[in-house]
């Protein structure tokens, strides 16, 4: 079955400073992978998405996420963190059978200091 | 914005109550999924659904129960209410993306306290 595990339940990072949120996946075939933002209250936005191809991915608001199938990860990265940064990220799998249906893990808490 | 609403916003139940949730899709999008958002955890998914059928289904009793209709709008039913049940609960719709990849879109989520 497919999962999803986000090592850093927390982070804490300083305004201005660099950001890697780390993921790791496991997948039966073709892995499609996902980060989602969700600030308090709202609920999820796309940051970005891998499904084939380039294995450096661009995405909304500056991030971007490395595919590197040989360590299983897709770590998203954010050379300068703005303060409205703060928030819950979340990495998600494709379902095998339908990647649609996305599982995703158990996110990680960014808090940014001024 | 992403164009998916979701109605009521807030609902307090009791234990043993049933509950409608409802969620408007994206316009052109076919399919809708429901995400259960247990406090400080990833969402758990649900069901989803296409074209009006169940279109694949998560670890949830049947008492988690939905529709959708052809105006692609669609409820979450929720019987017999139990205390575990007080979450957040999301939809998400989605259609093939220009790349052949599908993209959900989420609503703000309704989040149900029962007591």
């Amino acid at each position: 079955a497919q999962s999803v595990t986000q090592p850093d339940i927390h982070i804490t990072v300083s305004e201005g400073a660099s950001l890697e949120l780390r993921c790791n996946y496991s997948y039966g075939a073709t892995p499609y992978l996902f980060w989602y933002v969700q600030s308090p209250g709202q609920g999820l936005q796309l940051l970005l998405k891998y499904f084939s191809g380039d294995t450096l991915v661009q995405g909304i608001k500056g991030f971007e996420a490395e595919f590197k199938r040989s360590q299983s990860s897709f770590n998203l990265r954010k050379p300068s963190v703005h303060w409205s940064d703060a928030a819950e990220y979340f990495c998600a799998v494709g379902d095998e059978t339908s990647y649609d249906k996305v599982i995703f893990g158990p996110g990680t808490s960014l808090s940014v200091i001024p | 914005e992403t164009g998916v609403t979701q109605s009521p916003t807030h609902l307090i139940k009791t234990r043993g109550q049933q509950v409608t949730l409802r969620c408007s899709s994206q316009s052109g999008h076919n399919t809708v999924s429901w995400y259960q958002q247990a406090l400080g955890q990833g969402p758990q998914f649900i069901f989803q659904y296409y074209r009006e059928e169940e279109n694949g289904r998560g670890n949830f009793p049947p008492r988690f129960s939905g529709l959708q209709f052809p105006n692609y709008s669609s409820e979450l039913n929720v019987n017999a209410l139990e205390l575990d049940d007080s979450a957040l609960y999301l939809c998400a719709s989605s259609a093939p993306g220009l790349a052949g990849g599908y993209e959900q879109y989420f609503g703000p989520g309704t989040r149900l306290t029962v007591t």
